[in-house]
This record gives C-alpha cells, sequence and structure tokens, in this order.
C-alpha cells in the first residue's frame, strides 16, 4: 500500500523568504510520479509540480522546486521568494504506476501562512 | 474558461436524502476521477473513468455511491439515503492519458462540491 507523510500541519514564513514543505512516500513501485497541489481557501486544487520517479534532475517550476532525494523518500517542496498568495494548504501526493489507473494518494497536508 | 467545473458548488440535505452531483472535465480529457476530501484531510480516491467505461472503485464508494459517465462526456456521482457522515467535498479531475503515448502527468481539478447532510 502506498503512503503520504507530511509532518508538519503548520508553517509560518516571512514574506520574500524560501520556504521547505516536507513530505515522505512509501511505496515498493519502481515506477511512480510525485506531485504538489495548493488549495487556497477557494477550495480549488491547483497543481504545482511533478517529478518522475526515474528522473535524474529535481523539478523545477519557476518559484517551486522538488528536493527529490529517493532513497530517503522524500519530495520536499521549496517555494522561494514567498508571497502572499501563497498562502494555503499544499498536498504532496503520489501516483501509482502509469499502466494503473493514475490515480493518486495524497498526505495529509501543510497549511502555510506567509507574514507580511 | 475551459477548465473543469462542478455544479453545485454546495448542497445542503437532511439525513435520508438522495443528491447528485455533476462534473463537467476539460473537452478532450479522456480520465475523470472522483476524490472526496473531509476537513483537515487530504483528498481521498473514490473512483475513475477512462472514457464511458468505471475503471476501478475505491473502498470508500460503499453500495449507496454511484457514479456514471455516459458518452464519455460529464459524469455525474449519486448518493442514495445520506448520512451525516457523507459532509465532504467531493473533488472531480480530468486527465489525457495515452496508452501508446506520453504518459498524463497531471490531473486538473474542479473546484468541487461541498455537501452537508444535517
Amino acid at each position: 500500500a502506498q503512503k503520504i507523510t507530511q509532518t508538519q500541519p503548520g508553517m509560518f514564513v516571512q514574506e520574500k523568504e524560501a520556504v521547505t514543505l516536507d513530505c515522505t512516500y512509501d511505496t515498493s513501485d519502481q515506477s511512480y510520479g510525485l506531485f504538489w497541489y495548493k488549495q487556497p481557501s477557494s477550495g480549488e486544487m491547483i497543481f504545482l509540480i511533478y517529478q518522475g520517479s526515474y528522473d535524474e534532475q529535481n523539478a523545477t517550476e519557476g518559484r517551486y522546486s522538488l528536493n527529490f532525494q529517493k532513497a530517503r523518500k522524500s519530495a520536499n517542496l521549496v517555494i522561494s521568494a514567498s508571497q502572499l498568495g501563497d498562502s494555503a494548504m499544499y498536498f504532496c501526493a503520489m501516483r501509482e504506476p502509469y499502466n494503473a489507473g493514475n490515480m493518486l494518494t495524497f498526505g495529509g497536508g501543510t497549511r502555510l501562512m506567509v507574514k507580511p | 474558461d475551459t477548465g473543469v467545473s462542478q455544479n453545485p458548488r454546495h448542497k445542503i440535505t437532511k439525513r435520508g436524502q438522495n443528491v447528485t452531483f455533476r462534473c463537467d472535465p476539460i473537452s478532450e480529457h479522456n480520465r475523470l476521477y472522483w476524490y472526496r476530501q473531509t476537513l483537515g484531510q487530504g483528498p481521498e480516491f473514490l473512483t475513475y473513468f477512462q472514457n464511458e467505461a468505471q475503471l476501478e472503485k475505491s473502498r470508500l464508494l460503499s453500495d449507496r455511491f454511484s457514479a456514471e459517465r455516459p458518452k464519455g462526456s460529464f459524469s455525474t456521482l449519486e448518493i442514495q439515503r445520506t448520512e451525516q457522515g457523507d459532509s465532504a467535498m467531493y473533488l472531480c479531475a480530468s486527465s489525457s492519458f495515452s496508452p501508446s503515448g506520453t504518459i498524463d502527468n497531471e490531473q486538473f481539478f474542479g473546484p468541487g462540491t461541498r455537501l452537508t447532510v444535517l
């Protein structure tokens, strides 16, 4: 069974500073995908970044980067230069192997609060 | 706007009533997913369709729940004889999948339907 663990229920960060949100996962599959989604108070899940298990380089998307440490089974999200609009819930998720249903398993989330 | 849409956005019902939610995916997407999210938790997978075929159902999907995707376009999720424990946000997502091509990486989510069972 797959499992995603996000150990930080809530995080504060000062505006313009960088923040790291932790995510560890557990799987016996060799082929999997890791995702981060942002969920503002409006409720919609917004895709941020994706890392494939065979990708050798860490994924980056603008101010978002994923610190992928395969041996440790961790996929931490780094947000650089935090903005007030970054305040939201952040979810780490894992996708089952591509030849299965591609459904996502989510962690419990981390609430990020950006202070002005 | 050509994103995923869900209706209604909010539904309040009394215990024992039936409710139905609708999801309209991105038009070219052949996969459609339903997730449930309770307060303070991450979304949990319920079921998914590839075109009109329902290919997987979670154990969370009791026999009071039924989902359809006629003609492989929009989908409906019906809950019969609602219980207070059904109160949650119901999220729909869609993606484009090609077995012989690029693996689809991203599921696009709708705004969700928040169900409150009194």
